[in-house]
């Protein structure tokens, strides 16, 4: 079972930032948080991961709160290619439990 | 680079049929392979994972199969289908347990 908890839908405008939270309360110390997105019909594409500290790439930013316990995914200047289902997993052991995800809609 | 592939891309089969889908990775070796399923509108749900040639360990109790006969082929099998057999099946693999999981394209399964 999923460890995380997302919204299930989120809007957000073009050109502004998304902000996808996530809840991970009974994550462990040594466990990492991953972030995935899924665009119709297509496989699942990796985003980013993190640990205790913030991560930035070329796609997005991962700010995890000081206790751990949550997460946010930000897209710093959402286009309307960004509309997809994203998924905030913490792995269980060597395994990624994906659960339903935050469906967002990037509106122009 | 690392790339995955899954074939075929669509698929249409009739209740009681068998299945192969077959999942091939280039450009690394001993990947950790594993195999998903997604129910229309649902998160993926992990199937069948392998750390090597012959490996294959189950997450859950099914009319499905996996085999990985070389070290960067997985195949997904089942000798006769079922309805709910139906969904988007994602091949996945990692360099090892605490790496990071790429995708393949997917393949889509209607079973009639």
């Amino acid at each position: 079972d999923a460890k995380t908890t997302q919204p299930p839908s989120m809007d957000c405008a073009e050109g502004r930032a998304a902000n996808l939270p996530c809840n991970h309360s009974t994550i462990s110390g040594n466990e990492y948080v991953y972030w995935y997105r899924q665009i119709h019909s297509q496989g699942p594409q990796y985003i980013i991961h993190g640990l205790k500290n913030n991560e930035t790439n070329e796609m997005a930013s991962l700010i995890i709160t000081e206790d751990r316990k949550s997460s946010t995914l930000i897209l710093p200047h959402a286009t309307l290619r960004d509309t997809a289902v994203y998924y905030c997993i913490v792995r269980e052991r060597s395994q990624f439990y994906f659960g339903t995800g935050t469906s967002l809609t990037v509106i122009p | 680079s690392q790339t995955i592939h899954q074939w075929p891309a669509t698929l249409v089969q009739p209740v009681g049929s068998p299945l192969s889908l077959e999942c091939t990775v280039e450009g690394t070796s001993n990947p950790n392979l594993y195999w998903y399923r997604q129910a229309a509108g649902r998160g993926l749900q992990l199937l069948f994972y392998s750390v090597g040639i012959g490996q294959i360990s189950s997450e859950v109790p099914q009319n499905l199969s996996a085999s990985r006969p070389q070290d960067r082929q997985f195949i997904l099998s089942s000798k006769k289908l079922l309805l709910s057999d139906s969904g988007f099946y994602l091949c996945a693999w990692a360099g090892g347990f605490k790496e990071t999981q790429y995708f393949g394209p997917g393949t889509r399964l209607l079973v009639l």
